[in-house]
């Protein structure tokens, strides 16, 4: 069965430090992966999202991800963290089929000034 | 264009009332989705509808019903609700790449 593993449920980061956000996941095929992002009160807004082709894939808000289909994983970076990316980060994984999404559990992001 | 809405955006409930949830989208989409959003769990989903006339059941479809009403419109029913369906309700749509489009969200509180 499809599953998504967001191992850090909470991590803080520097404002200006560096960001890795954990991603893993498991799918028989070669899976559409997506990055969402979700504000205090807010709806879900897409980072980024990965179908085929360069496994490095650029994002809003300056986000990038990299697919490891050897790890199964695709982890979130970001080279400089602002205060405004505090918010919480839902990795998903898609079959293709019927467009259903299976989400992570989510990793909340604090950044200190 | 809008893209998702939700309606109504806060609501409080009484153990046993019924309520409606109400979403729309204006981008020609074919799918829709209804998930609840509880701490600690993520996103979880209620129902979904692949095409207009057709909803099937999610993870947790249990106390809820939806209906598919045309291609904008697909709407999410409590006949009788109770206190563990106090959660964060999203719709969403897609494309045919399976990128999920989300409304703003209701929150509901059943007491």
């Amino acid at each position: 069965a499809q599953s998504v593993t967001q191992p850090d449920i909470h991590i803080t980061v520097s404002e200006g430090a560096s960001l890795e956000l954990r991603c893993n996941y498991s799918y028989g095929a070669t899976p559409y992966l997506f990055w969402y992002v979700q504000s205090p009160g807010q709806g879900l807004q897409l980072l980024l999202k990965y179908f085929s082709g360069d496994t490095l894939v650029q994002g809003i808000k300056g986000f990038e991800a990299e697919f490891k289909r050897s790890q199964s994983s695709f982890n979130l970076r970001k080279p400089s963290v602002h205060w405004s990316d505090a918010a919480e980060y839902f990795c998903a994984v898609g079959s293709g089929n019927t467009g259903k999404l299976i989400f992570g559990q989510g990793t909340t992001l604090q950044v200190k000034p | 264009n809008a893209g998702v809405t939700q309606t109504p955006k806060f609501q409080v409930l009484k153990t046993g009332q019924s309520m409606t949830l109400q979403c729309a989208q204006d981008m020609n989409h074919n799918s829709m989705y209804w998930y609840r959003q509880d701490p600690g769990m993520g996103l979880r989903l209620i129902y979904y509808s692949a095409s207009e006339g057709t909803t099937d059941k999610g993870e947790v479809p249990n106390g809820y019903n939806v209906s598919r009403l045309n291609k904008r419109e697909f709407s999410l029913r409590l006949e009788s609700a109770a206190p563990s369906q106090t959660s964060v309700y999203f719709c969403a749509s897609s494309d045919q790449y399976n990128e999920q489009f989300f409304g703003p969200g209701t929150r509901l509180t059943v007491l």
